[in-house]
């Protein structure tokens, strides 16, 4: 699986939207771009994800680069419950694949 | 109604005995997951199922014994417990080569 970094925290205030980056630089062209979240140890909680084409829908946005080096997570009104640990992976869409994730960026939304 | 769970959500238990976590998911997929989040939050796969067919099975202790009665459900068996198997265990489930959605994890703890 093509690796991918993070930064590791990042703070937003409560109302603005909050863009998460990820970088991607050795991603194969069958893979995608999935994010996930985790709430203070709940179960990994699935976001968006995308091949190429930029994705949205009622969680967040996805901005995908035009050469798939790097995405953007957008949670366009950041609020208070969106504090968790952000996981951006890369994945092929083939048969069984295992999800593998990385120390994602840990998101914490001020008041 | 919960799409994966996992009984039970916590494990206390002493050094040498023998649990077994259960995983079951109502969303008619067809492949099963296990993943371990240890002490340092790294999440990791453990064994993946398609059809009652184990598919996945990463660098795991053969005192790990997954297995799945039914599509439905995945059941992971441990024996001898240790120390170091505490660990937060979540399930998770998938249609072949789709977004995986995750349990709320079971919480053992080895004493």
């Amino acid at each position: 699986d093509a690796k991918t970094t993070q930064p590791p925290s990042m703070d937003c205030a409560e109302g603005r939207a909050a863009n998460l980056p990820c970088n991607h630089s050795t991603i194969s062209g069958n893979e995608y771009v999935y994010w996930y979240r985790q709430i203070h140890s709940q179960g990994p909680q699935y976001i968006i994800h995308g091949l190429k084409n930029n994705e949205t829908n009622e969680m967040a946005s996805l901005i995908i680069t035009e050469d798939r080096k790097s995405s953007t997570l957008i949670l366009p009104h950041a609020t208070l419950r969106d504090t968790a640990v952000y996981y951006c992976i890369v994945r092929v869409a083939l048969g069984n694949e295992k999800l593998t994730f990385g120390t994602g960026t840990r998101l914490t939304i001020i008041p | 109604d919960t799409a994966v769970s996992q009984t039970p959500k916590y494990l206390v238990t002493q050094m040498g005995n023998d649990k077994s976590i259960k995983c079951e998911q109502n969303l008619g997929h067809d492949t099963m997951y296990w993943y371990k989040q240890d002490s340092k939050k790294f999440l990791k796969i453990m064994f993946s199922y398609n059809n009652k067919e184990l598919i996945i099975n990463e660098t795991v202790p053969n005192r790990f014994s997954p297995k799945s009665p039914d599509k439905a459900h995945l059941n992971l068996h441990i024996n001898s417990l240790e120390l170091g198997d505490s660990a937060v265990y979540f399930c998770a489930s998938s249609q072949a080569g789709q977004t995986q959605y995750f349990g709320p994890g079971t919480r053992l703890l080895v004493l």
